[in-house]
């Protein structure tokens, strides 16, 4: 079936520093890809949706400049928080589809900031 | 806005009963998901379904268009299957999901 794999799984860093997400489809060309962000104890919640090609689409409230997206593939989709502070500390998911697939999600990254 | 509602929110079982989790959602969304996330964190995509029934194994998920309401059944539930299960439906205009709060289910041996 179809795999989404997501690197790392779990980031440690120092409070400022720059973090950058990868989440790659591994069997099929991904179209549309997602970007979730979760609290312990919460559901998913939605920070952008990227299309192969074409500038993120970035849901009320998330920082555009504070959570870049990239998808220049149709394969790869990275997710860098930059200048990270203790806040931004959370586990963060990505999904991938196309047009033939339902939403494939990855492991997720665990970010700790210090 | 589009809403999903799952229940219940929390649900220990023991090992060998029939579980059910139930879903309810609002217009506006053509297609649920039903999502396994382990305590590792990784989301598993157990099934998806717009109309009529589908099973998997021990799993089985109904979906009720008129009454908008969907459930997720688990026959002879084992530990193994302690996880959080998600009902997350896709909205008609688009590929967007709509996430329910998640059912915390834990199967005692």
């Amino acid at each position: 079936g179809a795999v989404v794999s997501q690197h790392p799984s779990w980031v440690i860093c120092k409070s400022g520093t720059s973090v950058k997400i990868e989440c790659r489809s591994l069997d099929f060309q991904a179209t549309t890809m997602f970007w979730y962000r979760q609290f312990p104890k919460q559901s998913l919640m939605l920070m952008a949706t990227s299309n192969e090609g074409s500038k993120a689409t970035y849901e009320q409230g998330v920082e555009k400049d504070k959570f870049l997206i990239n998808h220049a593939s149709l394969t790869l989709s990275t997710l860098t928080v930059t200048s990270a502070h203790p806040e931004d500390s959370s586990f963060y998911i990505c999904s991938a589809r196309d047009v033939l697939q339902p939403q494939h999600f990855g492991d997720g990254t665990r970010l700790s900031i210090l | 806005k589009n809403e999903v509602e799952q229940s219940p929110q929390n649900l220990t079982a023991q090992e060998g009963e029939f579980i059910t989790i139930n879903c309810s959602y609002s217009v506006g969304i053509s297609a649920l998901h039903w999502l396994q996330q382990h305590p590792g964190g990784g989301i598993v995509s157990l099934f998806m379904l717009s109309s009529g029934k589908k099973k998997h194994g021990r799993l089985i998920a109904t979906i009720n268009i008129q009454e908008k309401h969907s459930s997720l059944h688990i026959t002879a539930s084992h530990p193994r299957d302690s996880a959080v299960y998600i009902c997350a439906g896709m909205e008609t205009s688009g590929s967007r999901l709509t996430f329910g709060e998640g059912t915390q289910l834990t199967v005692n041996p």
